[in-house]
């Protein structure tokens, strides 16, 4: 069983907050890192797929970056809204098609 | 394209009787994925499928549990005499196959099932 481990598990911010949360995963036999976005009653929805060291990628006031040599992955929210509030999963992808998911962080914009 | 599409959404079963959710992956999709997330905690790998075969299933339950993708059809998530431990939302993602490291195979979740064991 491979560990994903995500940081903080919640995280409470007034709007107009910048925030930023971790993915932590194993560096080896690495394919993929995923984000998605899990609203309540929703299913998750891709944010960003991440496959090469140093990758960094955009969508909007939110960002992330990849290390996969020392197994990590950030996300950032500039600027957060109330609509920005959800659970951000991370998935590590492992041997092709194998995804380990975090438990998530769960973000909450006061307005 | 529609999405993944699971039935029913919500699933109340008493104790002891079966249980059998559905999932339909998304067109093209031949790889499925069932998770479990049980209340109060994140989303647990249970079991990965490919037509007709089982690839992964290092998440399920030994006893009780059993998934199934056949040739035609949905793949099914089945659990006999169900107990109350089981109550959880089940959720299937599907893909598209991938055979180059570092492609980003992406998966799509469908909105999950609820079980509801009373």
């Amino acid at each position: 069983i491979l560990n994903v481990e995500q940081s903080p598990q919640s995280l409470h911010v007034q709007e107009g907050d910048s925030t930023n949360f971790t993915c932590s995963f194993p560096s080896s036999n690495f394919y993929a890192l995923h984000w998605y976005r899990w609203e309540t009653a929703k299913s998750p929805e891709a944010l960003f797929v991440m496959t090469l060291n140093g990758d960094e990628k955009k969508k909007g006031r939110i960002s992330a970056t990849l290390n996969t040599k020392e197994g990590y992955s950030y996300l950032y929210i500039k600027g957060s809204q109330p609509e920005d509030s959800a659970t951000y999963l991370c998935a590590f992808l492992y041997n092709f098609n194998k995804f380990y998911f975090g438990s998530g962080t769960k973000l909450n914009v006061k307005p | 394209n529609a999405g993944v599409m699971q039935n029913p959404r919500h699933l109340v079963r008493r104790r002891g009787q079966e249980a059998r959710l559905r999932c339909s992956p998304m067109k093209g999709h031949s790889h499925v994925y069932w998770y479990r997330q049980l209340p109060e905690e994140g989303l647990k790998f249970m079991v990965y499928l490919q037509k007709e075969n089982i690839i992964d299933e290092s998440g399920m339950p030994k006893e009780r549990f059993s998934a199934e993708f056949p040739k035609e059809g949905p793949s099914i998530l089945r659990i006999q005499q169900v107990v109350r431990g089981d109550s959880a939302a089940y959720f299937c993602a599907s893909s598209p196959p991938s055979r180059v490291r570092g492609s980003g195979t992406e998966a799509f979740f469908g909105q999950g099932t609820r079980l509801t064991v009373v």
